[in-house]
C-alpha cells in the first residue's frame, strides 16, 4: 500500500532549538496538510497546499512555523525557536483533489495520514 | 463556514453489541462526509465516505454510516462490537465545489469496547 511517509517519528529537543519535520506525500496526490494533534486542542490545521502552493496557512503561528513544498516529494514544517507549547504530534497527509468547476468521485479528496511526529519542546 | 459536532467524548460498548458513534455537521450546500480511525500511536486511517447515492455506506471493517440530510447526522455504526474497534473516531465534512478541499474535522470520540 501506498504511505505517507514522516521523519522524525520522535524529536526531543530544548526550548529555543529550531525542528523541522519532513514528509514524502503519495506519488501523484495533489494536496498535502499539516495538522497538529493535541488533548485540548483536537486536531488543529495548520497548513494546505495544493499543486505545491501554499493556500492556507491561517492556522499557523506564523512568526515561528514555516512551511514548504520544495519538491512534489517532499512537504517540511519548520519551527524556529520552538518552545514548550509547541509539543504534540504533528500530522502529514496527501489525497488526490480534482480540479473544474464540478468534482467527481475523485474530487472527495479522501486524505492518507503518516504515523505522525511526536515533538517534545523541554 | 463548514463545522462538525461529535456530540460523546467518549462510547462505552460491550463486545458483541450493536455501536453507534453520533456525528453532526453544518455546511453550505451538499457536503461530502468522511469517517476515520486512530489507533494508539497511529494516523488516522480512512473508513469510509459519502459522495452521492445510497444514504447508507459501508466502509471498511463492517462499520457503516448513515447520511440524513434532514437532521444534518452522518452516524457511524457497526452491527457488533469487537475489543479491536476501540479507538479514536473522527468525523469529517467538506462542501462540495467552491474549490476549497480542506475537511473541517469532529474532535473525534473515544470508542472502548468491553470484553
Amino acid at each position: 500500500d501506498a504511505r505517507v511517509t514522516q521523519t522524525p517519528r520522535h524529536k526531543v529537543t530544548e526550548m529555543g532549538q529550531e525542528v523541522t519535520m519532513r514528509c514524502q506525500p503519495i506519488l501523484g496526490h495533489n494536496t498535502v496538510f499539516w495538522y497538529r494533534q493535541t488533548m485540548m486542542q483536537g486536531l488543529e490545521l495548520l497548513a494546505y497546499f495544493r499543486n505545491r502552493a501554499p493556500l492556507d496557512d491561517s492556522g499557523m503561528p506564523k512568526d515561528r512555523f514555516s512551511a514548504e513544498m520544495p519538491d512534489a516529494t517532499l512537504a517540511t514544517l519548520k519551527i524556529q525557536p520552538s518552545e514548550p507549547r509547541d509539543s504534540a504530534v504533528y500530522f502529514c497527509a496527501s489525497g488526490w483533489a480534482g480540479t473544474g468547476a464540478f468534482d467527481g468521485s475523485s474530487g472527495a479528496n479522501v486524505l492518507t495520514f503518516g504515523a505522525g511526529s511526536r515533538l517534545t519542546v523541554l | 463556514a463548514q463545522s462538525v459536532a461529535q456530540p460523546e467524548d467518549q462510547v462505552n460498548v460491550a463486545e458483541g453489541n450493536p455501536l453507534t458513534v453520533k456525528c453532526t455537521y453544518s455546511v453550505s450546500g451538499n457536503p461530502y462526509l468522511f469517517w476515520y480511525v486512530q489507533y494508539p500511536n497511529r494516523g488516522l486511517q480512512f473508513l469510509l465516505k459519502y459522495i452521492t447515492g445510497d444514504n447508507l455506506v459501508k466502509g471498511s471493517y463492517g462499520f457503516e454510516a448513515e447520511f440524513n440530510k434532514s437532521q444534518t447526522s452522518f452516524h457511524l455504526k457497526k452491527p457488533s462490537a469487537l475489543v479491536s474497534d476501540s479507538a479514536l473516531y473522527f468525523c469529517a465534512v467538506r462542501p462540495r465545489g467552491g474549490g476549497s478541499y480542506i475537511p473541517t474535522f469532529g474532535r473525534g470520540t473515544s470508542l472502548i469496547v468491553h470484553p
